[in-house]
């Protein structure tokens, strides 16, 4: 079945970054887009942005330009997220999701990680 | 960015009762060419991830019960419970896939009266 396995999670000090791993099985990872969504702890869910492992295509929401980079390993169908430039309001958990319809169009999410919780504290 | 809104925040329902939570968009997600809707609708239960429970508006995920259903085209949809039971205690999110950069509505929570 289809599994998504993130690391785990992270402490980090302002102004450095975070990267976390999501290791997919399961499915054709070439099929399929993979997406980040991150949710601070109470409140509700912010995509973040996504990649298309089969064109090596990444897609970022606005709000994250500059600062955020997604990136795939086709051969250990592994998936990364980057953030940089930490803040304190990034303290949040972030989940990595297979996009069923991703190769053709950004779409809706259908296997999810267990999220990762990073904190940014000083 | 399209903004999803829902309505209500919250909603207490006793069980074997029907919920219903409506999701508005700020522009159309119906794309007239394929006549299909680009909206899913998430479950989340405390300290899990979200779980897609309806996708194209009205079609349910593989193993989802069919007390849930999806409604609604354009700009307005509906999730229904159609007889709530103590496991559907929960956030329910809807987000639209139209446009490149997807969006999530903030939330309905769900509780038993």
């Amino acid at each position: 079945q289809v599994q998504l396995v993130q690391s785990g999670a992270e402490v980090k000090k302002p102004g450095s970054s975070v990267r976390i791993s999501c290791k997919t099985s399961g499915g054709t990872f070439t099929s399929f887009g993979f997406v980040w969504v991150r949710q601070v702890p109470g409140q509700g869910l912010e995509w973040m942005g996504g990649i298309v492992p089969v064109y090596g295509t990444s897609k970022y929401a606005q709000r994250f330009q500059g600062r955020l980079t997604i990136s795939a390993d086709e051969s250990t169908t592994t998936v990364y997220m980057e953030l940089s430039s930490l803040r304190p309001d990034d303290t949040a958990f972030y989940y990595c999701a297979r996009d069923y319809y991703g190769v053709v169009h950004p779409g809706y999410f259908d296997h999810w990680g267990p999220g990762t919780l990073v904190s940014v504290t000083s | 960015d399209i903004e999803m809104t829902q309505s209500p925040d919250s909603l207490t329902v006793s069980l074997g009762e029907r919920a219903t939570i409506n999701c508005k968009s700020s522009q159309s997600v119906l794309l007239s060419s394929n006549r299909k809707n680009y909206l899913a609708w998430y479950q989340q239960k405390p300290g899990q991830p979200p779980k897609l429970l309806i996708f194209w508006a009205s079609m349910r995920e593989s193993g989802v019960p069919d007390r849930f259903s999806g409604s609604g085209s354009g700009t307005d949809f509906a999730l229904t419970i159609s007889s709530l039971q103590a496991e559907d205690v929960a956030v329910y999110y809807c987000q639209q896939y139209y446009s490149d950069f997807p969006t999530f509505g903030p939330g309905t929570r769900v509780e038993i009266k």
